[in-house]
């Protein structure tokens, strides 16, 4: 069975700091993709990044960067000079290859991160 | 703009009533999806619908029940069976299944009085 695990439940940093947040998964499956979904405190939850299980390219998008290694089946999130308005829930989620996903996406328990002024 | 539509924002319940959470998409897609949210665990998933009338049972979905009746709705029935049904409930939807992700709802707060 598929299984997300985020360790860190909650960080606190400084405005302008760097954070990483951790996702670990698990699964049997070859062909898998893994998601990263911001949850502001409105409450909707926000597409970040979708990767399958082929691609090991880090990707960067602005202040954001994805770290993907099979080999340690391991997804995580870093942000660079963090702003006050990074401050959310972020959830890593999976979804198996097989039957495109029909089972529906496996999300982690969040990471409530906190940027301070 | 399309989007996901969900509503009530808040939404109150007395013991033993059943309430319907409404779910309306414009995107055209063919999967929705229904999930819970508690705090400190995530989401989790109750029901979700590949097609028009079909759907199936998620991880939690006993108290609840839906219909697919249309493309674009997939209400949720919070039924008095389910023993605590206060959390943030949360609609999305995909194109066809859940390797393109989702797009959400805004959600509904459910409490019980």
């Amino acid at each position: 069975a598929q299984k997300v695990t985020q360790a860190q439940t909650e960080i606190s940093v400084v405005e302008k700091e760097d954070v990483t947040l951790d996702c670990v998964y698990e699964t049997r499956d070859t062909t898998y993709y893994l998601f990263w979904y911001k949850q502001p405190p409105s409450g909707e939850l926000v597409f970040l990044i979708r990767r399958n299980s082929f691609d090991e390219q880090n990707e960067i998008s602005g202040r954001y960067s994805w770290n993907f290694q099979k080999s340690t089946s391991s997804f995580n999130f870093t942000i660079t000079a963090s702003q006050v308005v990074d401050s959310a829930v972020y959830f890593c989620a999976l979804s198996e290859g097989t039957g495109g996903g029909a089972d529906g996406l496996t999300f982690g328990k969040g990471t409530h991160l906190i940027i301070q002024p | 703009d399309g989007g996901i539509t969900q509503s009530p924002k808040y939404l109150f319940r007395k013991e033993g009533q059943n309430v319907t959470l409404s779910c309306e998409q414009n995107l055209n897609h063919d999967a929705m999806y229904w999930y819970r949210q508690d705090p400190g665990q995530g989401l989790r998933l109750i029901y979700y619908s590949q097609i028009v009338n079909d759907f199936q049972k998620g991880d939690i979905a006993e108290g609840y029940s839906v219909s697919r009746e249309k493309k674009e709705s997939f209400p949720l029935t919070v039924t008095s069976a389910q023993k605590n049904p206060t959390a943030f409930y949360l609609c999305a939807s995909s194109i066809r299944g859940a390797n393109y992700g989702y797009t959400f709802g805004s959600g509904t707060r459910l409490t019980v009085v």
